[in-house]
């Protein structure tokens, strides 16, 4: 069946640095995929999304990329705060069963 | 222009009893989805509903559980004769369309005694 799943549980990294939260996901049908942050206490917030016909999109500070060949999406935090700290979820967005979720990251930052 | 609306945000029920969790999309918004989180995992989806029709209800169990979005009103998710099982946070999202990013609430955390 379908599933959405991440490489690391958990991910510490000092203020200031860069980080990448990894997904990999099983359908290569899927054309749509959305990260989300999600703290302690409430609802996922919407991030960032890339279709695939895309390999590349950046917001403000966050990038994800898409390989469609390997079936990996990754998320790029710039300069990162103590606001990044949050569990971050890849999803990805059948419209036929509502979105799929990976298990989620947890990421810390470190004064 | 207001976000997603759920209420309550906690609720307590004892075994057996009737839970009901409501759910106003954002205005705008005419699909709703509602998702099952348990404790350090991801969301489930359950149920994805357009107004008074329920499009798809895969991820629901078939037994106890019902939703609806009427025509008026929010989006009401029911649990009858509720279990420990059932205990979880239950979000709600909504979209403008099936193909454009769903928004959440905050969610209702359900215990059951």
């Amino acid at each position: 069946g379908e599933s959405v799943g991440l490489h690391l549980p958990t991910l510490s990294v000092q203020e200031g640095d860069n980080s990448i939260i990894n997904c990999a996901y099983s359908n290569s049908a899927s054309d749509y995929f959305i990260w989300y942050k999600q703290e302690s206490g409430k609802g996922p917030q919407f991030i960032i999304d890339i279709r695939s016909n895309m390999d590349k999109r950046q917001g403000q500070r966050v990038t994800v990329l898409l390989n469609k060949t390997v079936k990996h999406l990754s998320l790029q935090i710039a300069a990162t705060q103590p606001g990044d700290s949050a569990v971050y979820f890849c999803a990805e967005n059948t419209s036929r069963v509502g979105l799929v979720f990976g298990q989620g990251t947890r990421l810390t930052i470190n004064p | 222009n207001a976000g997603v609306m759920q209420n309550p945000r906690h609720l307590v029920r004892r075994r057996g009893q009737e839970a009901r969790l409501r759910c106003s999309p954002m205005k705008g918004h005419s699909h709703v989805y509602w998702y099952r989180q348990l404790p350090e995992e991801g969301l489930k989806f359950m149920v994805y509903l357009q107004k008074e029709n329920i499009i798809d209800e895969s991820g629901m169990p078939k037994e106890r559980f019902s939703a609806e979005f009427p025509k008026e009103g929010p989006s009401i998710l029911r649990i009858q004769q509720v279990v420990r099982g059932d205990s979880a946070a239950y979000f709600c999202a909504s979209s403008p369309d099936s193909s454009r990013p769903q928004h959440f609430g905050d969610g209702t955390r359900l215990s059951i005694l």
